[in-house]
């Protein structure tokens, strides 16, 4: 298996400017996981998805960030408009799902400077 | 909210030393991970491990879910071993929510 794979690996862009991050998680697995890691907060846990619906949000910082999933591989966040303080690294994770086995597996990470 | 404290918050060893890394946790959970992020920034997971003793090469890992506590245990360290160490749980019924340590950092000098 491939693994989870992100887009792009780094993305450099200004102040105002749309990113969108993309996921693919691994084949089968049914949850899907955004998370963001900084220095200051460490590694947060933005919003998840099961069978495709988000779950949970409530670590979403603010307006400006949204996320998709509109199908079982493929998930997008968006910042709109980024600021310099979105500054981190965005991991996505995925999971087979709840059951006896709930290793989450991460992607390589995508590393998101706002100027 | 759960809270998850790992120790030390950094350690420094010469290749060939032995560690043990801690994490303890606040509350009962159903998953716990223990991952290691690389020099590049990749987080690699080393254990699943809510319960029990698991070994993997030079690595093994303690968890004792009653006592809220999970150990990992590096033998024989190299300076591939740098980076740091994180621990992640679950609570029950959670939907697969990981809560991440602050990690250790880990450096193994030659």
């Amino acid at each position: 298996d491939a693994g989870v794979i992100q887009s792009p690996r780094h993305e450099v862009t200004e102040m105002g400017q749309e990113v969108t991050l993309r996921c693919k998680p691994i084949s089968g697995h049914d949850y899907l996981f955004w998370y963001r890691q900084t220095m200051m907060r460490g590694l947060e846990l933005l919003i998840y998805f099961n069978n495709n619906v988000p779950i949970d949000d409530s670590g979403m910082p603010e307006d400006r960030f949204s996320a998709k999933m509109p199908n079982a591989s493929f998930s997008t966040l968006k910042i709109q408009p980024s600021e310099p303080r979105d500054s981190a690294v965005y991991f996505c994770a995925s999971i087979r799902g709840q059951g006896v086995y709930n290793e989450q597996f991460f992607g390589p990470g995508t590393r998101l400077t706002v100027l | 909210g759960i809270q998850v404290e790992q120790s030390p918050p950094d350690l420094i060893l010469q290749e060939g030393a032995n560690s043990t890394l801690r994490c303890n946790f606040s509350d009962s959970v159903n998953n716990l991970q223990w991952f290691h992020q690389n020099p590049w920034g990749q987080l690699i997971n080393l254990f699943y491990i809510p319960s029990g003793t698991k070994q993997n090469g030079r690595l093994s890992a303690t968890t004792v879910a009653t006592e809220r506590y999970s150990l990992l245990y590096i033998s024989s360290s190299q300076t591939t071993d740098s980076g740091v160490y994180f621990c992640a749980v679950e609570r029950d019924n959670q939907g697969g929510k990981l809560i991440f340590g602050q990690g250790t950092e880990l450096s193994v000098k030659p």
